[in-house]
């Protein structure tokens, strides 16, 4: 079965400084999805950066990065210069077909 | 903007009501997805559609109805329900079943008596 698991249910960083949220990931896949889904308190899941398990360059989108490392199934999001709008659960997600996601690492930024 | 249209965002039900969540999209998507997701806990998916066909149905109890009447919009009609399917009802999009990433709706808060 297809799990993921983010180890850190909550973490907090102060604001402008770097803080980095670690996921694992278990499948006998070769080709494969991985995202990170940010949802703030609004509620709305939104997409802050995906990775194609063929492409060995990590992703990276603005402040965002991942550290993607295939072969010992590791996903960790870097995220650089913390902002107060980026305080939010992050959840860790896995697909081709189901969606499979982590159960979320709370992150709070402090002033 | 979000791309995902959910309504209604908050919704009050006894448990002998009938009501309908409802989803569009208009990034012509092929597939579309209903999740539940319960506080400080990651979505479950209860149902997915592909070409307007039900593809995947989670095991979920039939007094959730899920439909979908053409390729941008996706129902889920909601008959007798528990106070324990109170939970935030999210739905999704995505260009296949097996590729790419999910867009997601702001979702609609549903609250059964």
């Amino acid at each position: 079965a297809q799990t993921v698991t983010q180890s850190q249910p909550e973490m907090s960083v102060q604001e402008a400084e770097t803080v980095t949220l670690s996921c694992t990931y278990d499948t006998s896949e070769s080709d494969y999805y991985l995202f990170w889904y940010k949802q703030p308190p609004s509620r709305q899941m939104i997409l802050v950066i995906r990775q194609e398990a063929y492409k060995q360059q990590n992703a990276t989108e603005n402040r965002f990065s991942v550290n993607f490392q295939k072969a010992a199934k590791s996903f960790s999001l870097k995220i650089s210069d913390s902002q107060l709008g980026d305080a939010a659960m992050y959840f860790c997600a896995y697909r081709p077909g189901k969606l499979v996601f982590g159960q979320g690492t709370r992150l709070t930024i402090n002033p | 903007d979000t791309e995902v249209t959910q309504t209604p965002k908050h919704l009050v039900m006894g448990m002998t009501n009938k009501k309908s969540l409802k989803c569009e999209q208009h990034m012509g998507h092929r597939a579309m997805y209903w999740y539940k997701q319960k506080a400080k806990k990651p979505p479950e998916l209860m149902f997915v559609y592909s070409y307007e066909k039900l593809s995947i149905n989670e095991s979920v109890p039939s007094r959730f109805s899920p439909e979908c009447p053409n390729s941008s919009l996706l129902n889920l009609h909601l008959h007798a329900l528990q106070p324990e399917d109170s939970a935030l009802y999210l739905c999704a999009s995505s260009q296949g079943l097996y590729t790419g990433e999910l867009f997601f709706g702001e979702g609609s808060r549903l609250t059964v008596l």
